[in-house]
Formats: C-alpha cells, sequence, structure tokens
C-alpha cells in the first residue's frame, strides 16, 4: 500500500519552463489536494478536486492549473514557472471527512 | 492561510504542558485537525473534532473548540523533546475545500 506518492521528489526548472507534477493515490479516495508549503506561510491550497473529472480553485491557484482526468491520480501543471513558485508542494487526499494522507513532497526551485 | 490563523513559534520545557492556539473563519467548517510535521516529512494527523464537540481527549492531547468564537486549541501534557514540531490547524469545509494554518513551531526545552 503505497498511500500517496509523488512524483518526481526534486526538480530545477529555468524561469519559463514548464512541467507537471504528479500525485498518485491507492486508496480509492475521492477528494485530493495540491498545497505549496513556504517558509513562514504554513500550507497554502493552490487546487483541490472533489471526484475525478472535477476541479476547484484553493488560496493560490495562479499560475497552476490541474487535471483530474483518473480518480487515482491529480496532476499539477505549471505552464511557465516563475521564481516566485519556489517551493515545497505537498499533495493530500481525504476519503470524505477522515485524516488526509499526504506525500512526502515535491522540492521546486525555479532560476 | 487566510482563514485559518495560528502564531508562529510556542517554547516550552520538558514535562510542562502546551498550548497551541488557531483561529479561524469560515462558519461552514464541519471538521477541524491538527497535524504534525517534523522536519523535511509531510503532514500527519495528530487528532479531529467535529464542529458540534466540545472538547476530545485522547491520551496527552486535547483539543478544546469554542465554536462560537472559532477557536481550537490543542493541549499536549507531559511534553517531550519528541513533541518538539510544526503544528498544524486545518478546515474542512462543506464543499470539501480544506485550508491549514501557518503553523506553530513547537520547541521543548530539555
Amino acid at each position: 500500500n503505497a498511500g500517496v506518492t509523488q512524483t518526481p521528489k526534486f526538480r530545477v526548472l529555468k524561469t519559463g519552463q514548464s512541467m507537471t507534477l504528479l500525485c498518485a493515490q491507492d486508496m480509492n479516495h475521492e477528494y485530493m489536494y495540491w498545497y505549496r508549503q513556504d517558509p513562514g506561510m504554513g500550507l497554502r491550497l493552490i487546487h483541490y478536486s472533489v471526484g475525478e473529472g472535477t476541479t476547484a480553485k484553493g488560496e493560490v491557484p495562479d499560475g497552476y492549473n490541474v487535471s483530474r482526468l483518473k480518480k487515482q491520480n491529480f496532476l499539477l501543471g505549471l505552464e511557465s514557472a516563475a521564481p516566485s513558485q519556489t517551493s515545497v508542494y505537498f499533495c493530500a487526499s481525504r476519503l470524505g471527512v477522515t485524516e488526509a494522507f499526504f506525500g512526502q513532497g515535491t522540492r521546486l526551485t525555479v532560476v | 492561510g487566510e482563514d485559518v490563523e495560528q502564531s508562529l513559534f510556542l517554547s516550552v520545557r520538558e514535562g510542562d504542558s502546551s498550548v497551541i492556539n488557531c483561529t479561524y473563519t469560515d462558519s461552514s467548517s464541519t471538521y477541524l485537525y491538527w497535524y504534525k510535521q517534523e522536519p523535511g516529512a509531510g503532514l500527519q494527523l495528530l487528532t479531529y473534532i467535529f464542529s458540534n464537540m466540545d472538547m476530545k481527549q485522547d491520551q496527552r492531547l486535547t483539543v478544546l473548540l469554542n465554536k462560537k468564537d472559532k477557536h481550537l486549541s490543542l493541549r499536549i501534557a507531559d511534553t517531550q523533546t519528541g513533541d518538539s514540531a510544526i503544528y498544524f490547524c486545518a478546515e474542512l469545509a462543506n464543499a470539501g475545500k480544506s485550508t491549514f494554518g501557518d503553523g506553530t513551531t513547537l520547541t521543548v526545552k530539555p
């Protein structure tokens, strides 16, 4: 049982490049989330999904897009990376109101 | 986050009680959570409380909820050095949106 798996774990991008972060969960969870964590700012919600084919904006959605084509996968895309998007990105999933399970994080640096 | 606020730092001595406070703004919050994050790791759930409850106790952890004031607290009894971590308050609203506070860094001194 892998739980929530994020790939990649580390990435360095040049300004203007694009990339996709993948979150996969094997727990058949309906809800999935993407957060970014910056020093002193806690976790900020980027986008979330309450089921396959659905997405919704969180607190800081600008500069990011998401897709939930399959229930087990939630993709976070950066179309044109900016240094302000340097952060640690966490994916989480939950089944209803229970515990949210987190991935181990993706450390992204944009230079 | 904007909707959930916490103080950033707390320092206690080993054996003392720690109290971490949180305020939230979303009146539709149905569940409130406390998570713990150790250095370099993801978040792990410590405990949670349904919004119609006032208190929940789980071993050394006591959660108090004042729904009228939208105030949540986590008390850790007999705090140990292994409790040093960042503690996050989080809410779950009806529509599935879940937001977190900025985290409180707890430092336990021997």
